[in-house]
């Protein structure tokens, strides 16, 4: 069974470049939730996907958007990147009809350099 | 707002002694607590969560958390620490409705670092 998987793992971009990240969820699961983890701090919540719609953000610009396709997947994408965008990314699957309480299972992430 | 806090950024303990990693929440409402871990250059890896019921938590690798709601606390204990237990904690609480459909977020301190001497 497979887990939560990202791509690419590692990435290095310049400033004002964009960047897509992508994540296939856990098998089973139709909801995705994508977090910002930076240096030495607890991941922050970025948004979540259900029935590829955006159900829910949270306090992040407009620079970031994402996109959930009909087999669950999803993508992250980021414009104009900033110094501070450089993070660890993670991916977070659950199923929604599991309940409300339901553990989101994490991806290895993707650690994103802004140079 | 919900929230979560880790007072202590690193916690150091032998092998073999029992070891706390601790937590606070604030939250209105009901609380829903997790309790994740990561290690270097992995993702978070879900070890135990609280919904209701019984104050003491059983979870992955004999890991066990106790909710208290009059101290406000949701503290990660474990009776025999590894030095393979060494690794990064973090404390969630859920946001979202709880009712019907709606999103289901996770807010996280900012982590305890835990470190395991032989």
């Amino acid at each position: 069974d497979a887990g939560v998987t990202q791509s690419p793992t590692h990435l290095i971009k310049t400033r004002g470049q964009q960047v897509t990240l992508r994540c296939s969820p856990k098998s089973g699961h139709d909801t995705v939730s994508w977090y910002q983890q930076a240096l030495g701090q607890g991941p922050q919540f970025i948004f979540q996907y259900y029935e590829e719609e955006e159900r829910q953000r949270g306090n992040f610009p407009d620079r970031f958007s994402g996109h959930q396709f009909p087999n669950y997947s999803s993508e992250l994408n980021v414009n104009a990147l900033l110094l501070g965008d450089s993070a660890l990314y993670l991916c977070a699957s659950s199923l929604a009809g599991m309940g409300l309480y339901n553990e989101q299972f994490f991806g290895p992430g993707t650690r994103l350099t802004v140079l | 707002a919900q929230s979560v806090a880790q007072p202590e950024d690193q916690v150091n303990v032998a092998e073999g002694n029992p070891l706390t990693v601790k937590c606070t929440y604030s939250v209105s409402g009901n609380p829903y607590l997790f309790w994740y871990v990561q290690y270097p250059n992995r993702g978070l890896q879900f070890l135990l969560k609280y919904i209701t019921g019984d104050n003491l938590v059983k979870g992955s690798y004999g890991f066990e958390a106790e909710f208290n709601k009059s101290q406000t606390s949701f503290h990660l204990k474990k009776p025999s620490a590894l030095v393979s237990d060494s690794a990064l904690y973090f404390c969630a609480v859920r946001d979202g409705p709880t009712s019907g459909g709606g999103y289901n977020k996770l807010i996280f301190g900012a982590g305890t670092r835990l470190a395991v001497h032989p």
